[in-house]
């Protein structure tokens, strides 16, 4: 079975600061799928990044990037100089090829709150 | 419209009453998703259609009935419901691969359903 561990219930930074949001998956497949989606107050997933089981190379885009490491099963999310409209709840999700019953598994979320 | 949107976007209703949620996705996609999002629960996944076949049903009341009439158009139809199912109803779409690889799920704005 997968499962995703998003440990961080809640962080608190003040704009500017620097905020990594962390990610544990488990899953017994060698092929797997991570992303990342931003829920801000307004209820919307926005998805922001997907990344295969066979790429590890970090990925930045603007402000975010994303650390992937196999060895701790952990796909992290930092936000650089962070700011208030990045306050929302970030999910960390795993989708496994032909799993059949659960395409995407969720984590519980990390609540960000960014304060001016 | 682009996208995937969702109406209505707030609903109350009576345990007596009778309502549906529509999802439409403008992405040409061929699988959509209905998700229900507790305030103390992570994401779970309720339906899931693919080319407008029920191929996911994660042990849904049959108080919840979906339809999907083609591969654009979503349906969550509600029946005496309970309080306890007041949350929000969040639909997907995807591009599924004839090898169940799931592509990723794009979501519309969601449905936030209150049951008096």
């Amino acid at each position: 079975a997968q499962k995703v561990t998003q440990a961080q219930t809640e962080i608190s930074v003040v704009e500017k600061e620097d905020v990594t949001l962390d990610c544990v998956y488990e899953t017994r497949d060698t092929t797997y799928y991570l992303f990342w989606y931003k829920q801000p107050p307004s209820g919307e997933l926005v998805f922001l990044i997907r990344r295969n089981s066979f790429d590890e190379q970090n990925e930045i885009s603007g402000r975010y990037s994303w650390n992937f490491q196999k060895s701790t099963s952990s796909f992290n999310f930092t936000i650089t100089a962070s700011q208030v409209v990045d306050s929302a709840v970030y999910f960390c999700a795993l989708s496994v090829p032909n799993s059949g019953n659960t395409p995407l598994v969720f984590g519980k979320g990390t609540r960000l709150s960014v304060i001016a | 419209e682009t996208g995937v949107t969702q109406t209505p976007r707030h609903l109350v209703m009576g345990m007596t009453n009778k309502k549906s949620l529509k999802c439409e996705q403008h992405l040409g996609h061929n699988a959509m998703y209905w998700y229900k999002q507790s305030a103390k629960k992570p994401l779970e996944l309720m339906f899931v259609y693919s080319l407008e076949e029920r191929v996911e049903n994660n042990s849904v009341p049959s108080r919840f009935s979906p339809e999907c009439p083609n591969s654009s158009h979503l349906f969550l139809h509600l029946h005496t419901l309970q309080p306890e199912d007041s949350a929000l109803y969040l639909c997907a779409s995807s591009q599924l691969s004839k090898t169940g690889d799931t592509d990723t799920q794009y979501f519309g704005p969601g449905t936030r359903l209150t049951v008096l």
